[in-house]
């Protein structure tokens, strides 16, 4: 059982927009900021979003991140084929004093 | 360009111990603390711990303290991680991860290694 809850899969068509939700608590994302990864098979994890809502270089514009009280959202907009994978939010947790990451949602593009 | 380049696949039997090598290389290696996340199959990344790089301190999660030990070798911009009483719940992919942030870590993991498959089995 994951300290950060995300819904297990989302599906879209090509060219449409999923959002993905990840949940906390106070101790966790109501007090910190989140990261979010995305994570193709066989392949490491990739850093998509920091503090919330910022991208890395050479993430483009249609991945964004957002927060509200001890919840999360990351959007991705007009969908494509190679977005199909797994995205994990993640965040430091003070109760844990660990870092801690959702169990992961797998994206569809149908 | 930032790499970080790991030890291979091991096979340990049960109650054994595993060391795992991440080499540094790109950028100034003291600058950024590094982390170690393992990913069993099938299930998402989890936290194991974070390694200062100039002073060697380390911090980790409750659940491997007392069989986790983070090092690092500066000479050779290399960090390890040593995991004792292995069992086969510890069968994973271990990676390195360099935090984003120089000199004050925010655990944001933005460069991986290419992770090690750690295989317990009797």
């Amino acid at each position: 059982q994951s300290v950060l809850t995300q819904p297990p899969s989302v599906s879209a068509a090509p060219g449409q927009k999923v959002t993905i939700s990840c949940s906390g608590s106070s101790s966790n994302i109501g007090n910190n900021y989140v990261s979010w990864y995305l994570q193709l098979p066989g392949t490491a994890p990739k850093l998509l979003i920091y503090d919330n809502n910022q991208r890395p270089s050479g993430i483009p514009d249609r991945f964004s991140g957002s927060k509200s009280g001890t919840s999360a959202t990351l959007g991705i907009t007009g969908l494509q084929t190679g977005d199909e994978a797994d995205y994990y939010c993640a965040t430091w947790d003070f109760s844990l004093s660990a870092g801690v990451f959702g169990g992961g949602t797998k994206v569809t593009v149908l | 360009q930032v790499q970080l380049v790991q030890s291979g696949a091991e096979v340990k039997k049960p109650g054994a111990s595993v060391k795992v090598s991440c080499k540094a290389s790109g950028y100034t290696f003291t600058d950024y603390f590094i982390h170690w996340v393992r990913q069993a199959p099938g299930r998402g990344p989890e936290w194991m711990g974070i390694i200062n790089p100039i002073g060697g301190d380390t911090t980790y999660a409750q659940k491997f303290q007392g069989r986790v030990t983070m090092t690092r070798d500066t000479s050779t911009s290399t960090v390890y991680m040593d995991m004792s009483s292995l069992t086969s719940d510890d069968t994973a992919f271990y990676y390195c991860a360099r935090d984003r942030n120089q000199l004050l870590p925010k655990y944001y993991f933005e460069y991986w290694g290419q992770g090690t498959l750690v295989t317990v089995s009797s």
